[in-house]
């Protein structure tokens, strides 16, 4: 596609429920990156990829977050166990790394735990 | 780590006034951008500064890159309702963050008509 894919748009899950949200970006970008924007807030950095270097995990806010991407392309943030306050809108982005690296975002896919 | 702050977190103006957003940092950057969001859609660029000093203008909007490339600054004259939405800056490190951008947390803006 033309853009960064995000899946599902909208998720509703159940306390204690894992999720995986998907994230499928520009073809041939190397970074991705995962925020997480709560309702009227800006973005939280939760994780950064960068080619095959390890990722960059130090925005996960617990050991119940991860996230992989496979092939250096598709990326999933998984949430084990999930909580009240992790809802949230999940945003990913992807760029080309180089000089100057815009970001392009995804739609987001907004998680709302019940 | 690199941090951005920006400020105000929260800005609330009739149509016509001007604002302006800041964008600080302790860091240098390589370059800094501007990003605008709207309800629903993700962050989508208006500007990309890269040299020390640099200004920039988009029509109401005009953009500055500070001379230490460690901060930058957002401008709008007249603003419109239409202007209203969240404002993030975002710098370019380089070292051994190349190529990661570190966003600040953004600038609510609300233009009432």
């Amino acid at each position: 596609g033309a853009g960064v894919s995000q899946s599902p748009s909208n998720k509703v899950t159940e306390k204690g429920k894992d999720v995986e949200l998907r994230c499928d970006p520009i073809s041939g970008h190397t970074a991705l990156y995962w925020y997480r924007q709560s309702l009227g807030q800006g973005l939280e950095f939760l994780i950064y990829f960068q080619g095959n270097s390890a990722p960059d995990k130090s925005g996960l806010p617990s050991d119940r977050f991860s996230a992989e991407r496979t092939g250096g392309s598709v990326s999933t943030l998984t949430i084990q166990r999930t909580q009240q306050e992790d809802s949230a809108v999940y945003l990913c982005a992807s760029s080309l790394s180089g000089v100057i690296s815009e970001a392009f975002f995804g739609q987001g896919t907004r998680l709302t735990v019940v | 780590t690199q941090l951005l702050e920006q400020s105000p977190q929260f800005l609330s103006i009739q149509e016509g006034e001007n604002l302006t957003v800041y964008c600080n940092s302790s860091s240098v950057f390589s370059s800094l951008q501007w990003y605008r969001q709207e309800p629903g859609e993700g962050p989508v660029l208006l500007v990309t500064v890269v040299t020390g000093g640099e200004v920039k203008k988009l029509k109401r909007l005009t953009f500055q890159f500070g001379d230490a490339r460690k901060d930058s600054s957002l401008h709008i004259t007249a603003a419109q309702p239409g202007d209203t939405g969240l404002y993030l800056c975002a710098g370019e490190a380089g070292g051994t963050s190349y190529g990661k951008l570190t966003f600040g947390q953004g600038t609510i803006l609300t233009v009432h008509p």
